[in-house]
């Protein structure tokens, strides 16, 4: 069945360093949400992207879409204390990606 | 809004025995509902997809016999550990999605998940 592989399983950095999570499919994708799961809480959804290439913004993070709908990457910039969590994708199936981690020092 | 509602939050049970896990959709219908699994510091490991009003579809490697999911109506599906043991023990979380809306699929709302522990 269709698997997401998602990279790194930790970052650590900085408070206003910037962060990226990746996630890549060994098949093309219709779909792929990306959640955050704060310690201790559930996964919230934070977006969707459906479209080739597709890039959207909320604040300081970035979304990205390949063009052959296999990977997508999430960015944060400067990141804050606020940020911390596991962010997770998911692709057509609700299979989750392993999760990064971060954690952010102040 | 897109509320769900998963009880209890935590439990402790005898090994040999079962449990009921609850999971509600409070204030929109949940025309699919997940169950994942999820052990400390890792990723939600789905356990199965279910429609409401059909067979749930379990993934590979999850008993169906040992773990009952039952989606009855638009707003409630059950997750059973029959004959639960040690191993058993874990964090249960359910997930429900409404109707899709345009292009890709509607978001996943998920339960405060249920924690399980069989002694």
């Amino acid at each position: 069945g269709q698997q997401v592989m998602q990279i790194p399983q930790y970052q650590h950095v900085q408070e206003g360093e910037d962060f990226t999570t990746y996630c890549n499919s060994s098949t093309t994708l219709s779909n792929i949400q990306w959640y955050k799961q704060r310690p201790g809480g559930h996964p919230v959804f934070l977006i969707q992207l459906v479209k080739s290439g597709e890039v959207k913004k909320q604040k300081r993070l970035t979304f990205q879409f390949g063009e052959a709908k296999k990977n997508s990457s999430l960015h944060i910039t400067a990141t804050q204390t606020t940020d911390v969590g596991t962010y997770f994708c998911a692709g057509d199936n609700m299979r989750f990606g392993a999760g990064t981690r971060l954690t952010v020092k102040p | 809004g897109a509320v769900v509602s998963q009880h209890p939050s935590w439990v402790i049970c005898k090994s040999g025995t079962s449990v009921k896990i609850e999971c509600r959709s409070l204030d929109f219908q949940a025309t699919t509902m997940f169950w994942y699994r999820q052990f400390p510091k890792q990723s939600l490991m789905l356990m199965a997809t279910s429609n409401e009003g059909s067979k749930a579809t379990y993934e590979q490697g999850v008993e169906k016999d040992k773990f009952l999911i039952n989606h009855a109506s638009l707003t409630l599906s059950t997750l059973t550990v029959t004959s639960a043991h040690p191993e058993d023990s874990s964090f249960y979380i359910c997930s429900a999605r409404g109707g899709g809306q345009g292009r890709g699929y509607s978001p996943l709302h998920f339960g405060n998940g249920t924690r399980l522990t069989v002694t």
